[in-house]
């Protein structure tokens, strides 16, 4: 498949164990963030979304986090399985004129059996 | 099945060769974007539509050019390839960016410039 990085940061966890990914954002305007998984060879794909008037949304399995203050967006995997294993890109999005996503660089999750 | 389809997938290329990237998408979106993927930048917009005929930069456009003349197509166009583009583009799909939707994304163009 392709590589998406070669110095991506990485977190390493067993199965079963709960995974956290943070997202350092950039724009206090942002109002509205997402998640994206990157499987090797393949496209990211959305996980889940958060509006800035909400800290907290989840979905199954996941929860994402957004603390506002300290502009900082989180990923909780609960009982991570080795199909989670990707690349994961939180992405801001905010109006300058126009409206774009901006993403972050990415962070591997490595899942070992 | 919901879709966005890119072709081709790989491509070898000399520096100077006009080529196009095409992608196509089957849900009816009116906004559409290309990116492009690179190691340790993470994924940078090149151009982006908001609808048909309506085309707009945005992060690297440089080199790069873009057509929406139907909906569902958004092809990307290197007039003249150098080397610095050599990257993974992935073309993007929304119905509505930035507001309870979601990007589709296709599976991905690696392109080599030699």
């Amino acid at each position: 498949g392709e590589s998406v990085g070669l110095h991506l940061p990485t977190l390493s966890v067993q199965e079963g164990d709960n995974s956290i990914i943070n997202c350092a954002y950039s724009n206090s305007a942002s109002d509205y963030f997402i998640w994206y998984k990157q499987e090797s060879g393949k496209g990211p794909q959305f996980i889940i979304d958060i509006r800035s008037n909400m800290d907290k949304r989840q979905g199954q399995r996941v929860t994402v986090l957004l603390n506002k203050t300290v502009k900082h967006l989180s990923l909780q995997i609960a009982a991570t399985q080795p199909g989670d294993s990707a690349v994961y890109f939180c992405a801001e999005n905010w109006v300058t004129g126009r409206r774009a996503l901006t993403f972050g660089s990415g962070t591997r999750l490595q899942v070992q059996p | 099945e919901a879709q966005v389809t890119q072709n081709p997938r790989y491509l070898i290329t000399v520096t100077g060769k006009k080529l196009t990237v095409t992608c196509s998408q089957n849900m009816n979106h009116e906004y559409m974007s290309w990116y492009r993927q690179d190691p340790g930048l993470g994924l940078r917009q090149i151009y982006y539509s908001m609808n048909v005929e309506v085309t707009d930069k945005g992060d690297v456009p440089e080199g790069y050019k873009v057509s929406r003349k139907e909906k569902r197509n958004f092809p990307l166009i290197l007039e003249s390839p150098s080397p610095n583009q050599t990257s993974l583009y992935f073309c993007a799909s929304s119905a509505q960016l930035g507001r309870d939707t979601e990007a589709f994304f296709g599976q991905g163009t690696r392109l080599t410039v030699v």
